[in-house]
């Protein structure tokens, strides 16, 4: 099993593009969630999603959208990439009983 | 106030000494979860632990031991004969749901250094 996987691993944009980071899991979890890892901050919870067709703001959700294509796939999006979304971005899925599997994460450089 | 808090943003400890990280949390809800997660340089999040609010024993796995000290609000990661392969940063968090949805809140981290 692949577990959580995400695309791209790596991205650089300028201010002002736009890009969708994508997510899936084949582990057949209800909850999808897309955290942003910055220096010093730990995880902050941008969006999730408990189930298929739901979604929910989380800690740090301006300047994204979200969408649940279905049970297995979460995609983030950034209609204008500013520098202060510069970060890595991790995907976890969840059953809902004791843990949150994480994705390997995409380390996004906003020039 | 920070429902997580790591108050050791750093520790170096000798090899084979074991290590205590410090963790503790807020939360107003009575059914809770609680979390240690490893990070190496690597940078993947790997779970080590986790620890129910309800659960009557201190939570182990291998080298890892949860220290649940529930009144207190504190949820220590010890690890026993500590191994290089144990620097990372490790994370604490917390899961707390509401009306059925999941939510993980993190701490800060600790960076663990392993001396030979």
């Amino acid at each position: 099993n692949a577990g959580v996987t995400q695309t791209p691993k790596f991205q650089v944009l300028k201010t002002g593009q736009s890009m969708t980071l994508q997510c899936a899991q084949d582990m057949n979890h209800n909850s999808m969630y897309w955290y942003r890892q910055d220096p010093g901050m730990g995880l902050r919870l941008i969006y999730y999603s408990a189930s298929e067709g739901t979604t929910d703001k989380g800690e740090v959700p301006n300047g994204y959208n979200v969408s649940r294509l279905n049970k297995r796939e979460f995609s983030l999006r950034l209609e204008s990439a500013a520098p202060s979304q510069t970060s890595v971005y991790f995907c976890a899925s969840s059953d809902g009983r004791d843990t949150q599997y994480f994705g390997p994460g995409t380390r996004l450089t906003v020039l | 106030a920070q429902k997580i808090t790591q108050t050791q943003p750093g520790m170096f400890v000798q090899e084979k000494e074991a290590v205590t990280l410090d963790c503790t949390y807020d939360t107003s809800d009575p059914s809770y979860g609680l979390f240690w997660y490893k990070q190496p340089s690597s940078g993947e999040m790997i779970f080590l632990i986790y620890q129910g609010s309800y659960d009557q024993q201190n939570a182990t796995e291998g080298r890892y031991s949860l220290n649940f000290q529930k009144a207190r609000k504190s949820a220590n990661l010890v690890i026993s004969a500590s191994q290089l392969g144990d620097s990372a940063m490790y994370f604490c968090a917390m899961r707390e749901r509401n009306f059925g949805n999941e939510k993980l809140t993190f701490g800060t981290g600790t960076r663990l250094t392993i001396i030979p």
